[in-house]
Formats: C-alpha cells, sequence, structure tokens
C-alpha cells in the first residue's frame, strides 16, 4: 500500500520568500511517480509538478522544484520567490506501479498563505 | 483551464435520491478516474476507466456505479445519497496506457454535491 503523509496542516510565509512544503512517502513499489498538485479556493486542481522515481535530476518548472531524496523517502516542493496568488492548498501524491493501478494517492494537503 | 470538462458544478439534492454526475475527458485521453475530496476523508480515489473498461477500483460505496461510454465521456451515478455524501467529485483523465513514463492526470473542476 501506498501513504503520503504531509506534515505541515498549515503554512505562513511572506511574499517573495522561498517556501518548502514537505512530503514523505512509504510505498513497496521500485517503480513510482510523485506529483504535486495545487487547488486554490475556486477548488480546482492545477498539476504542478513530477518526479520519477528513476529520475536522478530534481523535477524543476518555473518557480517550482521538487527536492527528492529517494532514501530519505521525502518528495518537498520548493517555491522560489512566492506571491499572493500562490495562497492554495498543496497536494503531494503518488503513483505506484506503473502496470497496476494508476490511481493517485493524496497527502492530506497543506495550505499555504503568502502574506504580503 | 485543464481540458476536462464536469457537469453540473453544483448539485443540491435530498437524501435518499439519485443524481448523475458527467465527466468529458480531455481530447485524446482514453482513461478517466473519480476522486472524491470531503472534510473527513481527504482526497480519495472511487474508480479508473480505460478505454470503455473498468481498470481499477477504489473506495468506492456499492451505493455509486460508474461507467465510460464509447465517446469517452463518463458518468458516476451515486444512489440513496445520505448526509455524509456531501463532498468535492473530481473527474480527472490522462492518456492512460500503462508505461514507465507517468502521464500526469488532469482534473476537472468538480462537481460540489450537497446532500441535505
Amino acid at each position: 500500500a501506498q501513504k503520503i503523509t504531509q506534515t505541515q496542516p498549515g503554512m505562513f510565509v511572506q511574499e517573495k520568500e522561498a517556501v518548502t512544503l514537505d512530503c514523505t512517502y512509504d510505498t513497496s513499489d521500485q517503480s513510482y511517480g510523485l506529483f504535486w498538485y495545487k487547488q486554490p479556493s475556486s477548488g480546482e486542481m492545477i498539476f504542478l509538478i513530477y518526479q520519477g522515481s528513476y529520475d536522478e535530476q530534481n523535477a524543476t518548472e518555473g518557480r517550482y522544484s521538487l527536492n527528492f531524496q529517494k532514501a530519505r523517502k521525502s518528495a518537498n516542493l520548493v517555491i522560489s520567490a512566492s506571491q499572493l496568488g500562490d495562497s492554495a492548498m498543496y497536494f503531494c501524491a503518488m503513483r505506484g506501479d506503473p502496470w497496476g493501478a494508476q490511481k493517485l494517492v493524496f497527502g492530506q494537503g497543506t495550505r499555504l498563505t503568502i502574506n504580503p | 483551464d485543464s481540458g476536462v470538462t464536469q457537469t453540473p458544478k453544483h448539485l443540491i439534492t435530498a437524501t435518499g435520491q439519485r443524481v448523475t454526475l458527467r465527466c468529458s475527458p480531455r481530447s485524446g485521453d482514453l482513461s478517466v478516474y473519480w476522486y472524491q475530496q470531503s472534510l473527513d476523508q481527504g482526497l480519495q480515489f472511487l474508480i479508473q476507466y480505460y478505454n470503455g473498461e473498468e481498470r481499477a477500483k477504489g473506495n468506492i460505496l456499492e451505493r455509486f456505479s460508474a461507467q465510460q461510454f464509447p465517446d469517452l465521456h463518463s458518468e458516476l451515478n451515486l444512489s440513496s445519497l445520505e448526509l455524509g455524501d456531501s463532498a468535492l467529485y473530481f473527474c480527472a483523465s490522462s492518456v492512460g496506457a500503462p508505461s514507465f513514463d507517468y502521464n500526469e492526470q488532469f482534473f476537472g473542476p468538480g462537481t460540489r454535491l450537497t446532500v441535505l
């Protein structure tokens, strides 16, 4: 079974600061994928970034980067130069064996608030 | 805009009733996933269809059923509704074929169901 743990229910950050959202995972699969989604107050789920378990380099997408530490089973999201529009819920998710169920397993989320 | 459409956006109904939620995937995507987001359970996978066939089942109640039609749109049927079924129901789509490259799932805007 797969499990995602996000230990920060809420975070408050000053605008323009960098922020790290924590995510740890547990799986017995050798191959898996890790995802981050953003959910603004409007409710939609927005895909941010993906990291494969065999990727040697950390994934980056604009201001988002994923700090992947496989031995520690962590996949933290780093947002550089935070903006007011980054205020939202952030979910870490994983998918396991690509030949099996392709469902996403989500963590409980972290509510990020950017202060001006 | 993810390209995934869901209707209706909001649904208010009474206990014991039956409702149907509809989802149209992104053009070219063969897989459709249904997720439920509630305050107490978080985001949970319900069921996946791939090219018309059920592929994986999650925590879906027996009162709930789904199908994917030849044009690839999907419907989630919820019957004998209870207060606890009130939630945000997401549909997501992806290319879906088993692959070592994890295709991200694109989420629709969700249907907010309120059971009174």
